[in-house]
């Protein structure tokens, strides 16, 4: 099925630990992002790519690192885990970086650092 | 900070009413998109409305925007149990970003 596959679904980290999450899409899309989930905080942008090769940083980025070798994959590292960092992660995908259409959204990483 | 606000956070309605939430946003905007987000899932995007426009219809959804007062709202008619959910506004402004509100849960009952 096309769309945005992000693995693992589930994750339990140590504080100090790092860690990959993975995001891939299959649309050919030009834009990707990343976002965290928290209880009545909404979605915050961490990072986002309008092009393989080009990042930029969202809302609240530190902490974290991404790159984009290929249109297909935005992976998110985790450098040092730290319980402030236990969210949802999602990671969104859209045909055009300009925003003139919706995000498709992952499934989402629920992520706990203990 | 969130550039746009959700009135009411929740909402509970009987099944066959109709369900209307706002949303607010601080600055210009290029479009406004709202999204369902089911409980444990992902979002999935619904409706985007752009800044000339003032009202969408899609299905039983109905989307409103008054870029005078920076708010948007988005009417569900005849809700279903199937409605459950929590809805988000997400507003696009000059550049790359799409900043989310913090959502709306409404509860729909049989």
């Amino acid at each position: 099925n096309a769309g945005v596959t992000q693995t693992p679904k589930f994750q339990v980290l140590k504080t100090g630990q790092s860690m990959t999450l993975q995001c891939a899409q299959d649309m050919n899309h030009e834009y990707m992002s990343w976002y965290r989930q928290d209880p009545g905080m909404g979605l915050r942008l961490i990072h986002y790519s309008v092009g393989a090769g080009i990042t930029d940083q969202g809302e609240v980025p530190n902490g974290y690192n991404v790159s984009r070798s290929t249109t297909e994959d935005f992976p998110l590292r985790l450098l040092s885990a730290a319980p402030s960092q236990t969210s949802v992660y999602f990671c969104a995908s859209s045909y055009s970086s300009q925003g003139r259409y919706g995000y498709t959204f992952g499934s989402g990483t629920r992520l706990t650092v203990v | 900070s969130q550039q746009g606000e959700e009135d009411p956070q929740a909402l509970s309605i009987q099944e066959g009413e109709n369900a209307t939430m706002n949303c607010s946003y601080k600055t210009s905007i290029n479009n406004l998109q709202w999204y369902r987000q089911n409980s444990g899932r992902g979002l999935v995007h619904l409706i985007l409305i752009r800044s000339n426009e003032r009202e969408k219809h899609s299905g039983r959804l109905r989307v409103t925007l008054d870029t005078s007062k920076k708010s948007s709202s988005l009417l569900i008619t005849a809700s279903r149990a199937a409605d459950t959910a929590s809805y988000f506004c997400a507003s696009k402004a000059a550049g790359n970003k799409l900043t989310f509100g913090g959502g709306t849960r409404v509860l729909v009952k049989p």
